[in-house]
């Protein structure tokens, strides 16, 4: 069992560029997340989905995209990067609402 | 919106001292979860409480919530270097989880 697993673990992008953030998991879980920890800062949520097919925006959607068409996938689109998108970025998975959430291990990203 | 306001933002203890960390939720939660996050790590789930007025202990960690179900604590006992990190609670609301800005705790030796 994997678990959450986050692709890459680091990067750097220049400004305008565009990468798209991959998240899977193994454990069959319905509900994904996306958010982004800012240095020393709590977890802010980018977009969430509850199922396949299922989106939806959470406190700082503006400047992603996400999808999910798959139980397994949840990946993380930047269009137009911005440094202020400098962060890092966790994706989280669990069964359903009012259970734990597992966290993957994060994607390190910079924008110069 | 919903917000969990979390304090202290940081503390600087003694080993062997203790540590509080305090959650408070605008709105009644349907339960509350506490994670901790090591420096350069990711959050783990610690514990959920679901009723009024619960508590929970794990070792040196005793968990609380409120009776109104809108606040929480988490009280770790005689501080040890492992405990360092960031500990976070999270309120939930819906299908989300809105996270409080955490506590650091740093332990000197």
């Amino acid at each position: 069992n994997a678990g959450v697993t986050q692709t890459p673990k680091f990067r750097i992008l220049k400004i305008g560029q565009s990468m798209t953030l991959q998240c899977t998991q193994d454990m069959n879980h319905n509900y994904m997340y996306w958010y982004r920890q800012d240095p020393g800062m709590g977890l802010k949520l980018i977009y969430y989905s509850v199922g396949a097919g299922i989106t939806d925006k959470g406190e700082v959607p503006n400047g992603y995209n996400v999808s999910r068409s798959t139980t397994e996938d949840f990946p993380l689109r930047l269009e137009l990067a911005a440094p202020s998108q400098t962060s890092v970025y966790f994706c989280a998975s669990r069964r359903s609402g009012n259970q734990p959430q597992h966290f993957g291990d994060g994607t390190r990203l910079s924008i110069l | 919106g919903q917000q969990v306001m979390q304090i202290p933002q940081y503390q600087h203890v003694q080993e062997g001292e203790d540590f509080t960390t305090y959650c408070n939720s605008s709105t009644t939660l349907s339960n509350i979860q506490w994670y901790k996050q090591r420096p350069g790590g990711h959050p783990v789930f610690l514990i959920q409480l679901v009723k009024s007025g619960e508590v929970k202990k794990q070792k040196r960690l005793t968990f609380q919530f409120g009776e109104a179900k809108k606040n929480s604590s988490l009280h770790i006992t005689a501080t040890q270097t492992t405990d360092v990190g960031t500990y976070f609670c999270a309120g939930e609301y819906g299908n989300k989880l809105v996270f409080g800005a955490g506590t650091i705790l740093r332990v000197k030796s």
